[in-house]
């Protein structure tokens, strides 16, 4: 079974330009998740998507950061414009249903904004 | 306060020594609760999931104390492939709360 699948895997921006990163969850996974791991902490929740629709984005800050799920699969997550505390580990998360304890995890795109 | 707060490490052991972990939190009415696994510059991974009566998986067992809010997870015989950090992880309303991880380092 292919795992969940994230690019890029790393990016370097300056602050204030823009960027993207892509998720394609596992087969069959209804929910979606993006963290934000900053380096020495947990993973932080950002956004969770039910399948197409947003479910919890209490702590995404909106002002900059945006996500869609189109199609209840794929995701994007975009930050426009970038500051130098966004740099981290994005990761993806998906689970078959909502409230699923085991959560499978992509491999993270590695963000660093200088 | 955290909601959920571990150890902050790192837990240097030689191999074969037995270490615990701890791990609060500060929600009362989280539902259910994780370990996870994270090794140096890869995604999380669930190791296992934590009862109150207790649970074990070979050399692993994770307790919880509901009444002190209170989690840990015990590894005996460490091995070298042990090396990783370990995040304690709570579920509030199906939302997963991860605590700072606890690293953990096994030496030969």
């Amino acid at each position: 079974e292919a795992g969940v699948a994230q690019s890029p895997r790393y990016k370097i921006i300056e602050k204030r330009q823009s960027v993207a990163f892509w998720c394609n969850p596992i087969s069959g996974h209804a929910t979606l998740y993006w963290y934000q791991q900053i380096l020495g902490q947990g993973p932080k929740l950002l956004i969770q998507f039910q399948n197409n629709g947003v479910v919890d984005d209490s702590q995404l800050p909106k002002d900059r950061f945006s996500a869609e799920r189109l199609k209840g699969v794929d995701s994007t997550l975009k930050i426009q414009p970038a500051k130098l505390e966004d740099s981290a580990v994005y990761l993806c998360a998906s689970s078959l249903w909502q409230g699923a304890y085991e959560q499978y995890f992509g491999p993270g795109t590695r963000l660093t904004v200088t | 306060r955290k909601e959920v707060e571990q150890d902050p490490g790192p837990f240097n052991v030689p191999e074969g020594a037995t270490v615990a972990f701890n791990c609060t939190y500060s929600n009362s009415a989280s539902q259910s609760f994780f370990w996870y696994r994270q090794d140096c510059r890869k995604e999380p991974k669930l190791l296992m999931s934590v009862y109150s009566s207790g649970n074990e998986d070979g050399r692993f067992t994770a307790q919880l104390n509901r009444a002190s809010q209170y989690i840990s997870l015990l590894i005996r015989d460490s091995k070298l492939s042990d090396s990783a950090t370990y995040l304690c992880v709570v579920n509030e309303g199906g939302k997963l709360i991860f605590g700072q991880g606890t690293e953990l380092s096994v030496k030969p």
